[in-house]
Order: C-alpha cells, then structure tokens, then sequence
C-alpha cells in the first residue's frame, strides 16, 4: 500500500535559522512527489513537486526539497527561516501508475517560526 | 475566475440529511479531485475526474456519496443520509493535466449536527 509518513507534528526553529521538515514515503515504482503548504483559513498551496531528473528540488518562497531514493525520503528545507513560514506543511505522494492522478497525503507537521 | 471556487464554505445539517457540495474548477482544467480533510489529519482521497467521467473513485468511502462533472467542468460532491462522522472539510482541485500543479479551493466545511 502507498502511504506517506511525517515523523514530526511540530518542528520549532527561530527566524534565521535552517528548518527542514522530514517525510518518507512508501510507493511502488517511482513516484510523483510534493510537498504543500497550508495557512490557517486559506486553502492548500502547491510548494514543490518531483517526478523526474535532479534529485535537489527548488520551489515557491525559497524551499526545496530533496529527493532520496535509498531512503525513500523528500524532506522540506530551507537555508533562512521566516516567521511568515509558520503554517502547516504536507507531504504527499502519487504512485507512478496513477499518472499523479491520486495525491496521498501525510498528516502534516506544524511549522512554528519563533522570531 | 482565478482559482477553484467552492460552495457553500460552511454548511451545517442534521444527522440523516441529503447536502450537495459544488466545486467550480480552474477554466481549462480537465483533472478535478475531491479530498476530505478531518481534524488534524491530511486530505484523504475521495475521487478523480479526467473530464466528464471518474477515472478514479476508489477514495469514496460508501455508497452514501456520490460525484458527478456532467458537463467536464462545474463537479457536485453529494452525500445522502448524512452521519456525524461525514463532519469535515471537503476540499476540491483541479490541474490542467494529471502531475502537472494541482490548486486547491479552500474548502467546503460540512458539519453534521
């Protein structure tokens, strides 16, 4: 079964600082990979995706992400975090057969940014 | 419009009741899904449209819920005999092409009383 896993459900970092945000992933094949974003009161915004080539994956308001394939992995970060960045974070993933038709998604984890 | 439109935004009705939840996608997409968000947990799959037909509703969870895009564009998510545990956000996206940016609207939150 696909399923993705987000081992924390807050990560704290002060204004400045690096932040990464941990997801792994179980799916056949190879699959389709994102990471969405959502503040309180407004609908899921798309960050990033990866679904082919560079494993280093760049995306909106300076994030990216990294694709690893030996440990089924696609972690969030970012060099320099900002309290605007303080939302809820998902991981989501899409087997490779679905064509991404079918987005599952992890239970998120709560980014705090303190200034 | 501009993104996806959802209405109503909240919707309350009693236990047993029949609601429907409308879905205006982004003009020109052809993939529309509906997902299910409860309380702190992520969305949860319900259906996928290509077009007019569902290419994909392995998500619904029983046969008290329903999708149609008649025309390949507006979708109407409907719930019969609504329960209390159908109490959540239910969230609609659309993307011009299936792995292309899927945009989401803000929800449709049904709570049942």
């Amino acid at each position: 079964a696909q399923s993705v896993a987000q081992p924390e459900d807050q990560v704290n970092v002060a204004e400045g600082n690096p932040l990464t945000v941990k997801c792994t992933y179980s799916v056949s094949g190879n699959p389709y990979l994102f990471w969405y974003v959502q503040y309180p009161n407004r609908g899921l915004q798309f960050l990033l995706k990866y679904i082919t080539g560079d494993n280093l994956v760049k995306g909106s308001y300076g994030f990216e992400a990294e694709f690893n394939k030996s440990q089924t992995s696609f972690h969030l970060k970012k060099p320099s975090a900002l309290v605007s960045d303080s939302a809820l974070y998902f991981c989501a993933v899409s087997p490779w057969y679905s064509s991404a038709s079918k987005i599952i998604f992890g239970s998120g984890t709560r980014l705090s940014i303190r200034p | 419009g501009a993104g996806v439109s959802q209405t109503p935004s909240n919707k309350v009705t009693e236990k047993g009741k029949y609601v429907e939840l409308r879905c205006d996608p982004i003009s020109g997409h052809t993939a529309l899904y509906w997902y299910r968000q409860s309380l702190g947990q992520g969305p949860e799959f319900l259906i996928y449209f290509q077009g007019t037909g569902a290419a994909d509703d392995s998500g619904l969870p029983n046969d008290r819920f329903f999708a149609v895009r008649p025309e390949g564009s507006v979708s109407t998510l409907k719930i019969q005999r609504t329960e209390r545990g159908d109490s959540a956000v239910y969230l609609c996206a659309s993307s011009a092409e299936p792995g292309q940016g899927t945009f989401f609207g803000q929800g449709t939150r049904l709570t049942v009383v």
